[in-house]
């Protein structure tokens, strides 16, 4: 079946440095993807939409240029936490959706430690 | 705006005995509802979802939902639970269709343990 693939599963990054966290779909192309935060011990947290081949859609309150997404072709999405910090500490997760248009298909998920 | 509420934070069962997780939405129209189980540290995996047609839906793992549009509910059920059954159970509201279906929103979440 459709497989949905995070890189890296787990990262520790320093404050003040950016890091990279990859979103791809293996066997389908995904048009648009979506990215989440999930807080330990919490629910998940709807952060954007990414567009294939366009700028991403952000929901209210979450800082676009804190999270640089950039879905540069139809089976990769990546988020960018840039200038990290220790609040930024958090599970994110990623989906994608089929061709089809009624498969939402969800990432491993990517842990992030920022110390 | 649409919201989903689960009001059970932990549920705990014996193994073999019948599960009801509950879950209710607010939305306008009708939504598109889902359910989701998560193990720790781990992804989503898809239960089951609701678009149309037939309101109870049967999902994977012996699950099975009732969408109740009179009472806003999608509550999830199985009639025997097994061990490996525990985990973190969510509900979640899509309200775009096409494109952009994938925009989720997720109730709190319930914690399921099991005991043997």
């Amino acid at each position: 079946g459709a497989v949905v693939s995070q890189h890296p599963s787990r990262v520790i990054c320093k404050s003040g440095t950016s890091v990279k966290i990859e979103c791809r779909s293996l066997d389908f192309q995904a048009t648009t993807m979506f990215w989440y935060r999930q807080f330990p011990k919490k629910s998940l947290m709807l952060m954007a939409t990414s567009n294939e081949g366009s700028k991403a859609t952000y929901e209210q309150g979450v800082e676009k240029d804190k999270f640089l997404i950039n879905h540069a072709s139809l089976t990769l999405s990546t988020l960018t936490v840039t200038s990290a910090h220790p609040e930024d500490s958090s599970f994110y997760i990623c989906s994608a959706l089929t061709g089809t248009g009624n498969t939402i298909y969800f990432g491993e998920g990517s842990w992030l430690t920022v110390v | 705006a649409q919201s989903v509420t689960q009001p059970d934070i932990h549920i705990t069962v014996s193994e073999g005995a019948s599960l009801e997780l509950r879950c209710n939405y607010s939305y306008g129209a009708t939504p598109y509802l889902f359910w989701y189980v998560q193990s720790p540290g781990q992804g989503l995996q898809l239960l089951l979802k609701y678009f149309s047609g037939d309101t109870l839906v049967q999902g994977i793992k012996g699950f099975e939902a009732e969408f109740k549009r009179s009472q806003s509910s999608f509550n999830l059920r199985k009639p025997s639970v097994h061990w490996s059954d525990a985990a973190e159970y969510f509900c979640a509201v899509g309200a775009d269709r096409g494109s952009t279906l994938g925009r989720l929103y997720f109730g709190r979440g319930t914690q399921l343990t099991v005991w043997p």
